[in-house]
């Protein structure tokens, strides 16, 4: 059973559109954190979101959790081709204190 | 960058060989992690480290075993390679399990069994 799924799994958009990717899970989480990940490299950090509500804002992408820590979703406003990559939730279920559980993901194609 | 090294970077082997994957972190970080990434599936972990000689097995750890017998370096051992092992493999480190802490990864080891 995955704990976070994402939405939509694929994702090609024109340059300048907005988007908006989904994480939700059936379990709470204490956090959630966002990756992005480029072809042949590892995942990197982009936020992690802490309390139920929050939003969070890195330049053009706005992070928001869900007010009962189940689902969180990244907008991105006027798209970039440099935004395009593998976008992965991860969180720590349970008490927290266990090693992340990553979605499988959602891959975006920003065209110019 | 977080100073993580995988080794190799690429490999391609036989059914029913051994293989053994390195990882090495230069951040004193406690925690290392073995994930492999697969298409349809996402990361999936395999087994973690939370000290030396000190290891847990994660969710898809049958046919693999680990070794960490210095804080820096993270072994993940296939005793005998079957194609379904076919995928990339990423390691993982954190300072600590602890909600916040954040997972630095390296560039991924693309392991083909044929």
């Amino acid at each position: 059973t995955q704990l976070l799924e994402q939405s939509p799994q694929f994702l090609s958009i024109q340059e300048g559109e907005n988007l908006t990717v989904y994480c939700n899970s059936s379990s709470v989480f204490s956090s959630l954190q966002w990756y992005r990940q480029e072809p042949g490299e590892g995942p990197v950090l982009l936020v992690t979101v802490v309390t139920g509500g929050e939003v969070k804002k890195l330049k053009r992408l706005t992070f928001q959790f869900g007010d009962a820590r189940k689902d969180s979703s990244l907008h991105i406003t006027a798209a970039q081709p440099g935004d395009t990559g593998l976008y992965l939730c991860a969180g720590s279920p349970n008490s927290g204190n266990t090693p992340l559980v990553f979605g499988k993901g959602t891959r975006l194609s920003v065209i110019a | 960058d977080a100073g993580i090294t995988q080794s190799p970077r690429h490999k391609v082997t036989e059914t029913g060989t051994p293989v053994t994957l390195r990882c090495h972190q230069t951040e004193n970080h406690r925690y290392m992690y073995w994930y492999r990434q697969d298409p349809g599936h996402g990361l999936r972990l395999i087994h973690y480290s939370y000290g030396v000689k000190d290891t847990d097995k994660g969710e898809v750890s049958d046919g693999y075993s680990v070794s960490r017998s210095k804080t820096e370096d993270f072994l993940l051992t296939l005793e005998s390679a079957t194609s379904s092992q076919t995928s990339v493999y990423f390691c993982a480190i954190s300072e600590s399990l602890y909600r916040y802490t954040e997972a630095f990864f390296g560039q991924g080891t693309r392991l083909t069994v044929v």
